[in-house]
């Protein structure tokens, strides 16, 4: 099956810092998707990106299919950024997590 | 629109009991997923249904089945509870054609 990679694995920022969260996966995928899971279990999405560039706010996202990565920006992060960060990539409906990035900002 | 709903929200039961959780998608959105979350597996996929019909099944064992109705509402079922099968149960929709899929809050379960 799909491996998936996240990294880092835990990440502590001063409030107002940029960040940047890398996934990686083992295969080619036509869904992929960013996720904050809230502190009571929900995950909200935040993108929908099998390929290309996106932008919401304070976040932007970029997936090079080609190479198999994507990338989570995080700018001028606020403490209600805290929270864990999963990537979800697959072959359709059928999402494989990676670990997830457990971020911590501090104020 | 209201968001994906599940119940119930939190659960206890005891070892070789069985449970049903029940998961009911956005309006319109004909298929339904189901995952898994615990500590040491992370997020695991259970099963999708579509129009009533399992569409694909993770690596579960035989005891955890699930079933959709004709309003697209699911409901997953696990038999004979182990103590492992202590975790969140999410439950996500997607609109036909569209592979984003949209979360519920969850129903946490723990078995004593």
């Amino acid at each position: 099956g799909i491996q998936v990679e996240q990294s880092p694995p835990d990440l502590i920022l001063q409030e107002g810092a940029n960040s940047t969260l890398r996934c990686n996966f083992s295969d080619s995928v036509n869904n992929l998707q960013w996720f904050h899971q809230n502190p009571w279990g929900q995950l909200i999405n935040l993108f929908y990106i099998p390929s290309g560039t996106k932008q919401n706010g304070r976040l932007s996202a970029t997936t090079v299919a080609t190479e198999r990565y994507s990338l989570l920006y995080i700018s001028s992060s606020q403490t209600t950024d805290s929270g864990v960060y999963f990537c979800a990539v697959g072959a359709g409906n059928m999402l494989t997590f990676g670990g997830g990035t457990r971020l911590m900002v501090k104020p | 629109k209201a968001g994906v709903t599940q119940t119930p929200r939190y659960l206890i039961k005891t070892r070789g009991q069985q449970v049903t959780l029940s998961c009911s998608p956005i309006s319109g959105h004909r298929s339904v997923s189901w995952y898994q979350q615990t500590p040491g597996q992370g997020l695991q996929f259970l099963f999708e249904y579509f129009s009533e019909t399992q569409r694909n099944k993770g690596n579960f064992p035989g005891r955890f089945s699930g079933r959709q109705f004709s309003n697209s509402r699911s409901e997953m079922n696990v038999s004979t509870l182990e103590l492992g099968d202590s975790a969140l149960y999410l439950c996500a929709s997607s609109l036909h054609g569209s592979y984003e899929q949209y979360f519920g809050p969850g129903t946490r379960l723990t078995v004593t």
